[in-house]
């Protein structure tokens, strides 16, 4: 089954407007991470935001938050205040600690942000 | 110091060729992973070590063949690959084990096998 799940292949978002991207994960761990990555078409995977199970309060770096509900085992990144250099594909990613080694990835979503 | 080197950033090499990929972080991470990825998909998981010891092998062909000389190197060495090898390889190191750690990835060597 799979662990992360982001249905959104693509979006398109206006500059200086805000975007979701959707995340659902499963998980039986009652311990376990959530992560956002961001990937630009050069290739490097650049850490955006985390999660961590037991946070009561939604995570924020800057323009960017993670919406968490965690009886809906949702994870979604809100970028606000979209710049052109946000167009990349963007990955949601979870660590379980059961299998703490390995880090499971979505499918991504490439956002394109128009001028 | 907060990243991770890799060297080459791109290599074109024929099938019957022998190179190396390289990783190095300086962070004191001791796991350290190689990740396969193909253009437009989620990065795959290739190989982990921990504490320079090999702990995952994603049942990877042996054509690939890891190593770890030190807690800031990783190599990756590649001998009679196939064009479908071709794809960005990513290394990343995390601090340990444990949910909340995440990994720090560098930039990749996107390969061409010819």
């Amino acid at each position: 089954a799979q662990k992360i799940t982001q249905t959104q292949p693509g979006m398109f978002v206006q500059e200086k407007e805000a975007v979701t991207l959707d995340c659902t994960y499963d998980t039986s761990d009652q311990s376990y991470g959530l992560f956002w990555y961001k990937q630009p078409s050069s290739g490097e995977m650049i850490f955006l935001i985390y999660q961590g199970s037991y946070d009561e309060q939604n995570a924020t770096e800057g323009r960017y938050s993670l919406n968490f509900q965690k009886a809906r085992k949702s994870a979604n990144l809100v970028i606000s205040a979209s710049q052109l250099g946000d167009s990349a594909m963007y990955f949601c990613a979870m660590r379980e600690a059961h299998d703490d080694y390995k880090l499971s990835f979505g499918a991504g979503t490439t956002v394109t942000v128009r001028a | 110091d907060t990243e991770v080197t890799q060297t080459p950033k791109h290599l074109v090499m024929g099938m019957t060729n022998k190179k190396s990929l390289k990783c190095e972080q300086h962070m004191g991470h001791r796991a350290m992973y190689w990740y396969k990825q193909k253009a437009k998909k989620p990065p795959e998981l290739m190989f982990v070590y921990s504490y320079e010891k090999l702990s995952i092998n994603e049942s990877v062909p042996s054509r690939f063949s890891p190593e770890c000389p030190n807690s800031s190197l990783l190599n990756l060495h590649l001998h009679a690959l196939q064009p479908e090898d071709s794809a960005l390889y990513l290394c990343a190191s995390s601090q340990g084990r444990g949910a909340n750690y995440g990994y720090t990835f560098g930039s990749g060597t996107r390969l061409t096998v010819v």
